[in-house]
């Protein structure tokens, strides 16, 4: 199985804050990398597939990057809807796993 | 606009059979370019993909729980149906269908989703 490492597990940060979680996998997973957010109580919610293509819907100061087997999502200035728990999922070779997942906290 | 929406007893013993279904509304899942997948996710822990079923019936499942896992679909009625057999307390999680889509280059991710549905494995 491919593994996904998310770091960090945890982080605080204010309003407007530019926050960059890192996701690593255990083996070459090409672009096949997707970023999901998740709220309390609630299912998640797909962010940015491919590595770096943000989603209709999204807002752009989410993004997406990607160096061999190392992935980012940043975001540009954080807003109050952007704390919950951000997860990266690897779809490049079954089974599909994901990241443990990276918690976004109010400082 | 398609929606999915998970059914089935939020009690199960151990030792017995959990089964769930989804059920899909505002489109089909015989379409072309979809999966239709499982993913499971303990008490505040993270997401484990279960196993998913394509529009033509061919099932994914995870190498995990295979020897448990039967995953099926119900074109008449529009849903497919996920059985996980010979349960334990660790089978206990918010289990949620989602829509797998293809998207650029390729590649797959869980595009919709159910809200989830609670299942507890206990006797």
């Amino acid at each position: 199985d491919i593994q996904m490492t998310q770091s960090p597990s945890s982080l605080s940060a204010s309003v407007g804050d530019r926050v960059t979680i890192t996701c690593r996998a255990s083996q070459s997973v090409s672009i096949y990398l997707n970023w999901y957010q998740q709220k309390p109580g609630k299912a998640p919610k797909l962010l940015i597939s491919a590595a770096s293509s943000l989603q209709s819907g999204v807002p752009s100061r989410f993004s997406g990057g990607e160096s061999g087997t190392d992935f980012t999502l940043t975001i540009s200035s954080l807003q109050p809807e952007d704390f919950a728990i951000y997860y990266c999922q690897q779809s490049y070779s079954i089974p599909w796993t994901f990241g443990q997942g990276t918690r976004v906290e109010i400082k | 606009q398609l929606q999915l929406q998970e059914a089935g007893p939020g009690l199960v013993k151990p030792s017995e059979t959990l089964s769930l279904t989804c059920n899909v509304s505002g489109g089909s899942i015989s379409s072309i370019n979809y999966y239709w997948g499982w993913i499971r996710q303990p008490p505040g822990k993270g997401l484990e993909w279960i196993g998913s079923i394509s529009h033509s019936g061919t099932t994914y499942y995870n190498p995990s729980l295979k020897s448990r896992l039967t995953i099926f679909e119900d074109t008449s009625k529009n849903d497919f149906s996920l059985n996980l057999g010979s349960v334990t307390a660790a089978d206990t999680a918010v289990y949620y269908c989602a829509r797998h889509s293809m998207f650029r280059f390729g590649v797959g991710a869980f595009d919709i989703w159910g809200q989830g549905t609670v299942v507890t494995v206990s006797s």
